[in-house]
């Protein structure tokens, strides 16, 4: 079956810009994450959704980020006034329910600011 | 959170086992031990994880020490498709809904 996907692979984009980064779960699945991953890094947990709702925004760096998942499926992360810094790989994972279950990974979307 | 340390990196030769060491004194009774991989270029997957007792799956074998204060993965015949980093995570899953990657071990196969 199909695993998690995300579009776009890759996104350049200038400072100061918009973005938003797309994440289609597995289909059935109820949790979705999102994590950052710099550059030799391990991926850094940024928030949790248990349906629609954020069940755990604790790991968003700043109020320029910020996600939705408005029908509990597909799911957008957008980055308001991009920085250089925020250049990482952004994953998203998902999962068939709470916590417990294991995480299933998509292959990422590569953010550059330049 | 409780924390884990990993050796950086790690070499093994193909078609030997491997055994990838994590450390994690501060262990609470209720922290699964998990283990994710990350091939180059792709998400993390999922490997195994324990709580107290030993496990093996298709993949690997997971040791866990009697104190719980450490575990290793052991993979029985290393491929070079094993080439990965490997992260050992401890998740309280009643209370903790993210996971806490640390840097990992980098393993290299060599043919």
């Amino acid at each position: 079956g199909a695993g998690v996907s995300q579009t776009p692979s890759n996104k350049v984009t200038e400072k100061g810009k918009y973005v938003e980064l797309r994440c289609d779960p597995i289909s059935g699945h109820t949790a979705l994450y999102w994590y950052r991953q710099s550059l030799g890094q391990g991926p850094e947990f940024l928030i949790y959704f248990q349906g629609t709702g954020a069940a755990d925004d604790s790991g968003l760096p700043n109020d320029r980020f910020f996600a939705v998942r408005p029908e509990g499926s597909v799911s957008t992360l957008k980055i308001q006034r991009t920085e250089r810094g925020d250049s990482a790989v952004y994953l998203c994972a998902s999962s068939l329910g709470g916590s417990q279950e294991t995480q299933y990974f998509g292959p990422g979307t590569r953010l550059l600011v330049l | 959170d409780a924390k884990t340390t990993q050796p950086n990196s790690m070499e093994s030769n193909e078609e030997e086992p491997v055994h990838l060491p994590c450390n994690h004194s501060t262990i609470s009774g209720t922290d699964y031990i998990h283990w994710y991989r990350q091939l180059p270029s792709q998400g993390p997957e999922y490997v195994i994880h324990g709580l107290t007792s030993n496990v093996n799956n298709r993949m690997a074998s997971l040791a866990i020490a009697e104190d719980r204060k450490s575990s290793t993965l052991i993979l029985h015949r290393a491929t070079l498709r094993d080439a990965a980093v490997y992260y050992c995570i401890l998740r309280d899953v009643p209370n903790n809904n993210d996971m806490r990657f640390g840097a990992g071990t980098r393993l290299t196969v060599k043919p």
